[in-house]
């Protein structure tokens, strides 16, 4: 069965914290993203992983940072954390092919107060 | 860029009824399009895609590139249908990303 699993599902942290959301999936896929999820916005991409130590900046990626030091865990950081991060954080992984679109698969999700 | 319009932010039916989820996007490109459901504290998945052609729990979803549509449809609504549906074309400037849509809370009413 395809898993994709966070490291909390609820998190509470102070403005000004350094925050760490943890993803990892275990079906070997190259790509890894992380989205946020608001009401009345959708998902918006924060940033995308093609593989180890590779990156590519999302939609919305101030703020923010990640890590991809190895395949199956993708890291996102949130510096210095601020209120208007507050949100539902989900990770997603999908396959990677050439000119091709794969079904991403999801987390269940972080929900992350900063107050 | 992909710019991705679900006018419907809710969608409110009756049971039996036929409900129709709209989406439109702006790149038609590729045919990979993807419809993605979230029920309530469930993760979201995928409902269907369009390369697939495959009819998942009832829905159907068409593809028109003339008018770049990609509209869910189910004739006989159900209450397990109470969802947050998401449209998600491919995004135009990298292999394997998705743009998704602001979403729509359908409401299946008995």
């Amino acid at each position: 069965d395809v898993k994709v699993t966070q490291s909390s599902r609820y998190l509470v942290k102070r403005t000004g914290e350094k925050v760490f959301l943890e993803c990892v999936q275990d079906m070997d896929h190259e790509n890894m993203f992380w989205y946020r999820q608001d009401p009345g916005l959708g998902l918006r991409l924060i940033y995308f992983s093609y593989d180890v130590k590779m990156k590519e900046k999302g939609d919305i990626p101030e703020g923010y940072s990640v890590s991809r030091e190895k395949k199956e865990r993708f890291s996102l950081i949130l510096e210095s954390a601020s209120t208007n991060q507050t949100s539902m954080y989900l990770c997603a992984s999908s396959l990677s092919g050439t000119g091709g679109v794969y079904e991403q698969y999801f987390g269940p999700g972080t929900r992350l107060t900063v107050t | 860029a992909q710019r991705v319009t679900q006018p419907e932010k809710l969608l409110s039916v009756f049971k039996g009824a036929p409900v129709e989820l709209k989406c439109n996007y702006s790149y038609s490109g590729s045919p990979e399009l993807f419809w993605y459901v979230q029920y309530s504290r469930q993760r979201l998945q995928l409902l269907l895609r369009h390369i697939s052609r495959e009819s998942i729990k009832g829905f159907t979803a068409d593809l028109n590139k003339g008018e770049t549509s990609f509209h869910l449809k189910k004739p006989f609504a159900q209450e397990e249908d109470s969802a947050m549906y998401y449209c998600a074309p491919p995004q135009t400037d990298s292999w394997g990303k998705l743009q998704f849509g602001a979403g729509t809370q359908v409401v299946v009413t008995p």
